[in-house]
């Protein structure tokens, strides 16, 4: 399929763990990356790769991958961490590029 | 350090043009593919176009094919966006972004986004 799918909304207890998904054909043969967009800003990268982190994200941001699904693991949620969440990969063209329709995170 | 800085953005007549540009600095801009993505009010990111390091690839999303061009002059650092017939619907903040990667896309800098609105 030409298209990546995540659950809309996600929330999680301060300082605890949350997993966000990410579903799609192409991710069985591409790698995904993950951003995070807070109101009123540019998307920034926090996880590319098998599970890499730019200079600057916390090491409680991890990536995984398994079949055709990816996660973004959050291990100890901060308030700060309370944002939308997006993947985005190649489709299975290799041509096109996309993203999944983006996760909103409650940290409660 | 490394900036990307999109300008052109306005509102305009539906069916009208409008030129975007995103002008790039801190880094070797003619060594990197550049990717636009916008984001429509309230809702998630889109990607639109990409444009390969050298120029001599780019691709385009379904939903501008035929209307949007894009372009850059590596001598400039600059990348364009030419959107001719544009709709309602291409209401939205574009951003430009560069592509770290090599066989996976990884867009690791993004500029901060011009807004285009089409409302008559």
């Amino acid at each position: 399929s030409s298209e990546l799918t995540q659950d809309p909304a996600v929330s999680v207890a301060l300082g605890q763990t949350v997993r966000i998904k990410c579903q799609g054909d192409s991710l069985r043969t591409y790698y995904a990356s993950w951003f995070q967009q807070k109101p009123g800003q540019a998307p920034v990268l926090v996880i590319y790769g098998e599970d890499s982190r730019p200079s600057g994200i916390p090491d409680r941001f991890s990536g995984s991958r398994s079949g055709n699904t990816v996660s973004l693991t959050i291990t100890g949620a901060q308030a700060e961490d309370e944002a939308d969440y997006y993947c985005n990969a190649w489709d299975s063209s290799g041509n096109h590029v996309l993203f999944g329709g983006g996760t909103k995170l409650t940290v409660l | 350090q490394v900036q990307l800085v999109e300008s052109g953005g306005g509102v305009v007549q539906p069916g009208r043009s409008l030129r975007l540009s995103c002008a790039a600095s801190g880094f070797t801009f003619s060594s990197f593919t550049i990717h636009w993505v916008r984001q429509a009010p309230g809702k998630g990111l889109e990607w639109v176009a990409l444009m390969s390091y050298d120029g001599s690839n780019k691709y385009n999303a379904d939903s501008v094919k035929g209307r949007f061009t894009i372009s850059r002059d590596n001598s400039k650092n600059t990348l364009y966006l030419q959107m001719n017939s544009l709709r309602a619907e291409d209401t939205a903040v574009y951003y430009c972004a560069r592509d770290y990667g090599d066989t996976q896309v990884i867009l690791d800098y993004w500029g901060q986004g011009t807004l285009v609105t089409v409302s008559s």
